[in-house]
Parts: C-alpha cells; sequence; structure tokens
C-alpha cells in the first residue's frame, strides 16, 4: 500500500546549527504535506504544511521543501533549540480522503 | 483556538474490563473526528474515522465491535475498548477538523492505556 517513510530515525545536532529531517513518500496522488513535532506523551503538534503546487515554504525558524518529482519532503529548522528535541513526523494526505498517513518519525536530540 | 482535549490523560485497567477515552472539541464544532493509536517508539496509525452522528469508518484490521467509536454530538467523540488484554495498551491519540477546512487536523494530547 502507499506509505511515508523517513532516512534517518535519529538526528543529533549541536544547539545553534541547523537541522534537516527528510521524508519519502510514495503516493504521488498526495497533494498535501505536513511536519508534526510530538514530545514525549504528548499529541502531535503541527509545524507546517505545503500543497503540493509549491516547493518550498518558510515559517518562523522552520522550511519545508518539497521535491515533487523524486517524492521527497524535508524539514529545516534553523539555529535548532534544546526546546527542538522531539519526534518529527511528516504526513501526507490528497484532498477528497482527509485522512492523513503518517512517517515513521525521526527522533531529533539536541546536543549542548 | 482549535483545542481538542482527552479524557482520561492516562488509565490502567485490568484484563478484561472496558475503558472510555473521551475526545471534545473545547471552542470549535468538530464535524469529523479521528482516532489513532501510537505504541512506543512508532508511528501513528489511523484507527477509524467517526462524523457526527453515523457510524465510523474503519481501517483495515481494526476491530469494529472491540474499539467502539461513538460521535454523538459535533463536540464529543468517545472511543471504548471492550474487554481490554495487555495487547491493547498503547498511546490513542484523536483529531479533528472542521467541515470547510477539512485538511486541518487539531490533536489531542493523547490518552496512555495500560492493561494488566
Amino acid at each position: 500500500g502507499e506509505s511515508v517513510g523517513l532516512h534517518l530515525p535519529t538526528l543529533s545536532v549541536q544547539e545553534g546549527d541547523n537541522s534537516i529531517i527528510n521524508c519519502a513518500y510514495s503516493n504521488s496522488a498526495s497533494d498535501y504535506f505536513i511536519w508534526y513535532k510530538q514530545e514525549s506523551g504528548k499529541g502531535p503538534q503541527f509545524i507546517i504544511d505545503i500543497r503540493s503546487n509549491m516547493d518550498k515554504r518558510q515559517g518562523q525558524r522552520v522550511t519545508v521543501l518539497l521535491n515533487k518529482t523524486v517524492k521527497h519532503l524535508s524539514l529545516q529548522i534553523a539555529a535548532t533549540q534544546p526546546g527542538d528535541s522531539a519526534v518529527y513526523f511528516c504526513a501526507e494526505m490528497y484532498f477528497g480522503n482527509e485522512k492523513l498517513t503518517f512517517g515513521t518519525g525521526t527522533r531529533l536530540t539536541i546536543i549542548p | 483556538g482549535a483545542v481538542v482535549s482527552q479524557h482520561p490523560s492516562r488509565v490502567i485497567c485490568k484484563s478484561g474490563t472496558s475503558v472510555k477515552i473521551e475526545c471534545r472539541s473545547l471552542d470549535f464544532q468538530a464535524t469529523t473526528m479521528f482516532w489513532y493509536r501510537q505504541f512506543p517508539k512508532q508511528s501513528l496509525m489511523l484507527m477509524a474515522t467517526s462524523n457526527e452522528g453515523s457510524k465510523a469508518t474503519y481501517e483495515q484490521g481494526v476491530e469494529k465491535d472491540k474499539f467502539l467509536i461513538n460521535h454523538a454530538s459535533l463536540t464529543l467523540s468517545t472511543l471504548t475498548v471492550t474487554s481490554a488484554h495487555p495487547e491493547d495498551s498503547s498511546f490513542y491519540i484523536c483529531s479533528a477538523s472542521i467541515a470547510l477546512s477539512q485538511e486541518t487536523q487539531y490533536f489531542g494530547p493523547g490518552t496512555r492505556l495500560l492493561v494488566l
């Protein structure tokens, strides 16, 4: 079936450096993508989203890049802080089907 | 705005008992609510989708008689784990969406279920 997966299950980054978390998706019909942050014992927290008619979207300290040619999504976090430590999930959806399919997740650890 | 709550936040029960988890949209009317299950160090897996006033749609492999979902109002959905067993121990998360913005799901804080 269709799936969304991540290349790296864990990522350790020095505080202050930039982080890049990657995600591969397989459903070419997907037209909406979201990145979530999940801290231990909590529900997912929306970070940023992007529609398939865009290839880049920026938020506060975060940027999402979408490469539809290779079905790849990435989340860039600038100047990572200790509070960025969490598990990050990408999720995809196609309009007409409101279900979200989550990727496997990447644990981001910030090294002081 | 768009806050979703869950109750209880954690529950411990004996094997064979039933447990009810509530999901509430606090400041909006949720036309659709979703229930997810998450095992440790794993991703969220959609269990079912429920629309207010109608029967829930379950994902493949999810037993509808074991996981009873009720969406009686636009602000409340409940998940009842019937005859719980230790393998049902998991983190259950709900989300809710609004009719005019169905691509946006607002997630609850989750409920940790431990079945002894």
